[in-house]
């Protein structure tokens, strides 16, 4: 078995600040995801990445950057933090057109 | 766009009743989706409950059962008895086959089983 590992677990930050989360899998698995949840809704796909250095828009990308330098990391980038931005970002991965497994979550709350 | 729509929630039932969780699906860029159901037990992660990926076939995790109905494009979650421990939230989403298996989900269905 294996783990994704979210990282911070709770983020606050100020309006206009720029945010980094991070996200880290030892599936071994060569696609990542980035969603973000909003109370009571459905997740959205923000980014997602085929292979290291892959980056693809899903349909919630502006005001996001995403990076990913190696196979097992996969992070994304708040540009300018909004107040209207407090959610649940969940980092997955999956084998290649395979069942996604999701991380824990990082709660972003925004002053 | 592709898109799920779920029962509204939250449903409430005793435990050892009947449960159905409607699931209806529009796939306008997907000719052939996959069809999950993840559920997100309290204080633990999002996880996946059970998939289908053939037209007409029937999944089953846990005492759940989803069958994929391609005519009516729905995916409905079924349980004959529930029990306490099945209270948390219920997503049904669709996904492209292939490298990115993007997947689109539904707003949620919250259950609680009362004892």
């Amino acid at each position: 078995g294996g783990i994704i590992t979210q990282t911070p677990k709770f983020l606050i930050g100020q309006e206009g600040q720029k945010l980094t989360l991070k996200c880290q899998q030892n599936f071994n698995h060569d696609t990542m995801y980035w969603y973000r949840q909003d109370s009571g809704k459905g997740l959205r796909l923000i980014y997602y990445s085929i292979t290291e250095n892959d980056l693809q828009k899903g349909d919630l990308s502006e005001g996001y950057d995403a990076s990913r330098e190696k196979k097992s990391s996969f992070s994304l980038t708040v540009t300018s933090a909004q107040k209207n931005e407090m959610a649940v970002f969940l980092c997955a991965s999956s084998p290649r057109g395979d069942t996604q497994y999701f991380g824990p979550g990082t709660r972003l709350l925004v002053l | 766009g592709d898109s799920v729509t779920q029962t509204e929630g939250p449903v409430t039932v005793s435990e050892s009743e009947s449960l159905i969780i409607n699931c209806t699906y529009s796939a306008t860029s997907i000719a052939y989706p996959n069809l999950f159901w993840y559920v997100r037990y309290p204080g633990e992660g999002l996880q996946l409950l059970l998939k289908v990926i053939t037209a007409g076939q029937k999944g089953s995790s846990r005492g759940f059962e989803a069958t994929y109905n391609k005519e009516t494009t729905s995916f409905h979650l079924q349980k004959a008895s529930v029990q306490e421990s099945d209270s948390a939230v219920y997503y049904c989403a669709l996904g492209s086959t292939g490298g990115n298996n993007k997947l689109t989900f539904g707003q949620g269905t919250v259950l609680s089983v009362i004892p």
